[in-house]
């Protein structure tokens, strides 16, 4: 069964960096890309940026000096960190497989708030 | 960067009825359009793929159709358990991005 989870802190302060994990089931990362999509409460989605399976990776231009993503394939898990966080940056951040260049499966996503 | 504007914001439409979501995008996108329902509380799920193709499981009232610039979304006979935001997607070129998404309500 394909699973992803999302798992990382709630609570951001202003400016500090953001930290989350991907775990995955159920594929393999070098088989299936995974991107980071995000959603302000009560806004629409935001894509952030693949992890390509080839192990490259793309980032929305928007937040490209503030992104990285990474992943570790022998523990099935795709990291993000984004620095220099603030309010705009609360959402929930969910990771998802690609899947024929569709988002076939979704993590539950995880709430993250910008706040002191 | 391709633009994706959907349209209209909202819906509210009675048991039964028909459905049309619209999506334009700013770049000619050939047939590589998706569509996700999302209903509240969760994450989006995926209805429909490039071309058209309705996913596994997904039952056949939801439809789509279009090529190039303008895409559309259908419900048939739309249920209650249909109500939810409905987003377009376009995965021709990076950044994908995302229609602002259509609320559905249902009377």
């Amino acid at each position: 069964e394909v699973q992803l989870k999302e798992s990382g802190p709630g609570l951001v302060q202003p400016s500090q960096t953001l930290s989350l994990t991907c775990t995955v089931s159920g594929f393999s990362l070098t088989d299936y890309s995974v991107h980071w999509v995000r959603q302000p409460p009560g806004k629409g989605l935001e894509w952030m940026g693949v992890m390509w399976s080839g192990g490259s990776t793309a980032y929305n231009s928007a937040l490209k000096s503030r992104l990285s993503i990474s992943r570790d394939t022998s523990k099935s898990q795709v990291f993000l960190k984004m620095n220099s966080l603030q309010t705009e940056d609360t959402a929930i951040y969910y990771c998802t497989r690609d899947g024929e260049r569709a988002f076939d499966y979704w993590g539950q996503g995880v709430m993250v708030t910008v706040s002191s | 960067e391709t633009t994706v504007t959907q349209s209209p914001a909202s819906l509210s439409m009675a048991v039964g009825e028909k459905v049309s979501i619209s999506c334009k995008t700013s770049t000619d996108i050939d047939d590589d359009m998706n569509w996700y329902q999302q209903k509240s509380g969760e994450a989006p799920k995926l209805l429909i793929s490039e071309g058209n193709t309705l996913r596994p499981g997904v039952p056949s009232r939801f439809s789509s159709s279009g090529y190039g610039t303008d895409f559309v979304f259908t419900i048939n006979n739309v249920l209650l358990g249909d109500e939810g935001i409905y987003y377009c997607q376009q995965s021709d070129n990076v950044p994908w991005t995302f229609g602002g998404g259509t609320k559905l309500e249902l009377k």
